[in-house]
């Protein structure tokens, strides 16, 4: 079975604080990525990396960065944790796609940040 | 900016009923097609993948696939109590990207 597993299951940082939320995957997946959700937002794509030392921006990262050093562990990092990123954050990853249609994504168990 | 709809809900229905969950998408070249089932509180978990045209049925699921008319949806038969989660509907991005496209989800309830 596959298994994503994320550093915290809550958080509580003070503004201003530098945050980082860690996600580990045991499958050898060369994707990982970082999304954010929040009520009727949905599931918003903050970074992805299709490969080590590999990122790309997704949706919203603006406020974020992170950090692909080995295969199995992609961080995402809070440069200066804001009110605005009180959220659900959840790790995901895949293989690489090598057929004709993408390779499931499979979800750690989130992380619920809560940013005083 | 490639787009997945879902109707927002939420739905009820009684228990042993069919749930029927809908979703459309905007991008005519997407290929890839998933239904996610996601409790209260916990992350999203993989029911069904579909990729051709036609239906997929697995045990109580059947995912369809429209192409043309640019839609997906989800059928549960003999609903159960347990369910009751938001399901969320996703689709591949731009070709040759890894990314999905989330649908913003649809909270369905069956009663016992």
């Amino acid at each position: 079975d596959v298994k994503v597993t994320q550093s915290s299951r809550y958080l509580v940082k003070r503004t201003g604080e530098k945050v980082f939320l860690e996600c580990v995957q045991d499958m050898d997946h060369e994707n990982m990525f970082w999304y954010r959700q929040d009520p009727g937002l949905g599931l918003r794509l903050i970074y992805f990396s299709y490969d080590v030392k590999m990122k790309e921006k997704g949706d919203i990262p603006e406020g974020y960065s992170v950090s692909r050093e080995k295969k199995e562990r992609f961080s995402l990092i809070l440069e200066s944790a804001s009110t605005n990123q009180t959220s659900m954050y959840l790790c995901a990853s895949s293989l690489w796609t090598s057929g004709i249609g993408l390779e499931t994504q499979y979800f750690g168990p989130g992380t619920r940040l809560l940013v005083l | 900016q490639k787009e997945v709809e879902q109707n927002s809900g939420p739905l009820s229905v009684p228990e042993g009923a069919i749930a029927s969950l809908n979703c459309t998408y905007s991008d005519r070249g997407s290929q890839s097609f998933f239904w996610y089932r996601q409790y209260s509180g916990k992350s999203p978990e993989l029911i069904m993948s579909i990729y051709s045209n036609g239906d997929k049925e697995d045990g109580r699921f059947t995912a369809q696939l429209n192409k043309a008319s640019q839609y997906v949806s989800l059928l549960i038969r003999d609903s159960q109590p347990s369910d009751s989660a938001t399901y969320l509907c996703a689709g591949d991005s731009q070709g040759g990207s890894e990314k999905l496209v989330f649908g913003k989800g649809m909270k369905l309830t069956v009663n016992p």
